[in-house]
């Protein structure tokens, strides 16, 4: 059974501070996709990442996809209170998507 | 718009009711999912269609759980004699390829209630 861990379950920090949240896997995945969730919304994709050692940058946002393609992680700079939200890594294969637990994160003011 | 809708968007159900949850993707989107997400979790998966063609179901929790998407394009989720553990919210998504690595369009997601 492939399954993908995150942490921290929880985070809250004030604004302007920096963050960083992990996803992490027994098994490789053929892509690994970071998404945002807002309550009473579906998820949005930020990210998807393929290649391992990976790095792609997104404004204040940088994604790590691990060499052996079974972890990832997700830093972001001076976070901002419009970051608060459920952050979810999925991990992509033919006919399926995991989604991890999620890193719910409150930025506050 | 051009988005995934889903409804309805909210239901409340007797239990041992049956229930129809209707997603519409994006046109064209060969590939749906659906998932069920409990509060403060992450999305579960339920089922894939790669147009109506049913091809992984291994997520559906019980038999009382039927997808079906007869056309290609709207899906339909449909739980028989509805019980509470099955509270939850049932979100769907499409992507223009095949298969998980693409980009998923989710829907607002509906949200039941089982009483």
């Amino acid at each position: 059974t492939q399954l993908l861990e995150q942490s921290p379950q929880f985070l809250s920090i004030q604004e302007g501070e920096n963050l960083t949240v992990y996803c992490n896997s027994s098994s490789v995945f053929s892509s690994l996709q970071w998404y945002r969730q807002e309550p009473g919304e579906g998820p949005v994709l930020l990210v998807t990442v393929v290649t391992g050692g990976e790095v792609k940058k997104l404004k204040r946002l940088t994604f790590q996809f691990g060499d052996a393609r079974k972890d990832s992680s997700l830093h972001i700079t001076a976070a901002q209170p419009g970051d608060t939200g459920l952050y979810l890594c999925a991990g992509g294969n033919y006919d399926k998507v995991i989604f991890g637990p999620g890193t719910s994160l409150s930025v506050i003011p | 718009g051009a988005g995934v809708s889903q409804s309805p968007r909210y239901k409340v159900a007797k239990r041992g009711q049956d229930v129809a949850l209707r997603c519409d993707p994006i046109s064209g989107h060969v590939s749906l999912f659906w998932y069920q997400q409990a509060l403060g979790q992450g999305p579960e998966f339920l089922t894939y269609f790669q147009n109506e063609a049913q091809l992984d179901k291994s997520g559906l929790p019980s038999d009382r759980f039927f997808a079906e998407r007869p056309e290609g394009s709207v899906s339909t989720l449909k739980i028989q004699r509805t019980q509470q553990e099955d509270s939850a919210v049932y979100l769907c998504a499409s992507s223009q390829g095949r298969g998980g690595y693409n980009e998923q369009f989710f829907g607002p997601g509906t949200r039941l209630t089982v009483l």
